[in-house]
Order: structure tokens, then sequence, then C-alpha cells
């Protein structure tokens, strides 16, 4: 099956500063990328996602890059807010919409003011 | 806006019991999904349906069954509770590609 890995598991930033979050996946036919956010005792909210046909996709101040012949992708947020804190995971698709997504460990970000 | 709902936000139950959690979505999505949250473990897929009766197992299904009577629920059943299954329990509903997630049930077995 899919294996994903995300890094770093802890990311303490300045606020103001950029975040970058990275994950590597194993299957080459993963075609969907999607990104969540996690606030302490709250509900995993998708904030954005990338197919495989794209390059980079941009909203506001988070961005996702994907690389699928290395095969890693990047969540970007810039200009942090003490709101961005919360644990973030990144999850990978590999077959049509109805098939469930394989998700890394999760990196919990910590905004310092 | 998606709605998804669980029928309790915690649980607890004893070694042996079945436990039955329900999931409920207003957006007739043909998708529904059962997840388990584990600190350190991020989410792990248990079982999936992508339509009234189908059922597909995840990557953890021991055990769990699923039951979708109803497109717009799908229920997680514990045949026989064990301690090593507390943990967070979220459902999800999909249309196409982002799933959409409700609040989660904390099941503690005792």
């Amino acid at each position: 099956g899919e294996n994903v890995e995300q890094h770093p598991s802890t990311l303490s930033v300045q606020e103001g500063d950029s975040a970058v979050i990275k994950c590597t996946y194993s299957d080459s036919a993963s075609n969907y990328f999607p990104w969540y956010k996690q606030e302490l005792g709250k509900r995993p909210q998708l904030i954005i996602d990338i197919r495989s046909n794209v390059g980079e996709k941009k909203d506001q101040r988070i961005a996702v890059t994907l690389n699928k012949t290395a095969k890693h992708f990047s969540l970007h947020i810039t200009e942090t807010q003490p709101e961005d804190s919360a644990v973030y995971f990144c999850a990978v698709h590999q077959g049509g919409g109805a098939d469930g997504l394989t998700f890394g460990k999760g990196t919990h970000l910590i905004i310092q003011p | 806006d998606v709605k998804v709902t669980q029928s309790s936000r915690y649980l607890v139950k004893r070694t042996g019991e079945k436990v039955f959690l329900e999931c409920v979505q207003d957006m007739d999505h043909e998708n529904m999904f059962w997840y388990r949250q584990d600190p350190g473990l991020g989410l792990r897929l248990i079982y999936f349906s992508y339509d009234v009766k189908m059922k597909e197992k995840g990557d953890i299904p021991e055990g769990y069954s699923v039951s979708r009577e109803k497109k717009e629920r799908f229920s997680l059943i514990l045949e026989s509770a064990s301690t090593n299954q507390t943990s967070m329990y979220l459902c999800a509903s999909s249309f196409e590609w982002g799933q959409y997630f409700g609040p989660g049930t904390r099941l503690t077995v005792l």
C-alpha cells in the first residue's frame, strides 16, 4: 500500500515568518494530495489540495507544491499568524474519489509571538 | 456547508461490549469513511463505502465492521470492544475528492 512520510513532526516559527511542511509518498499512481489543519479538540479541516496534473496551487497565505518525479509535496504558509498554530496533516489518494486517504503522521506547528 | 455529524462526542464502554458509532451526512455524498486517530500515528483508514450496502476494507479493519443501509448514514461496529480500540474515531464523507470530517467520537474501553 501507499506510504506517506511527513516532516518535521514539530515546527516552531516566529510570528510573521514562513513555515514549510514536507511529505513524501511511495506510489507513483497517487493522484490527489490534500492538506488538513486540525486545531486542538476540533475536526480536521481541508485547507488546500492539489491534483497530479498541477505543480503548484495558492490560496492567500498558503500554497502547495508538488513534484511528481521526486514524489514529494509541500505546504507553505507565509506571514504566519497565531491562529495558524495547529496540527497539519498531508494525505495522499491513490485511486478514484471513492477510495480512502493515506495520511502522514502530522506536524505540530507552533507560532511564537 | 457540508455537515457531518457523529452520534456521540464521548463514549465509555467495557471490554467485550458491542459498540455502535453512528455517522450522518446531509450533503448526499456517495462516499463515506471511518478513520481512527491516535497520537503519533495520524489518521488510519478502517473502512469505507462508496454506495449503499457497499463496503471496502481500509488499512486496519480487524476488529471492526460497518453498515450502510442508507446513503446518509454509515455505522462503525466494534463486535467485542477491546482496550486497544480506545481511540478517537472520525467519520468523513466526500462526493469526489475532498473529504469532510465529523467532530469525532472519543471512545474509551475499560
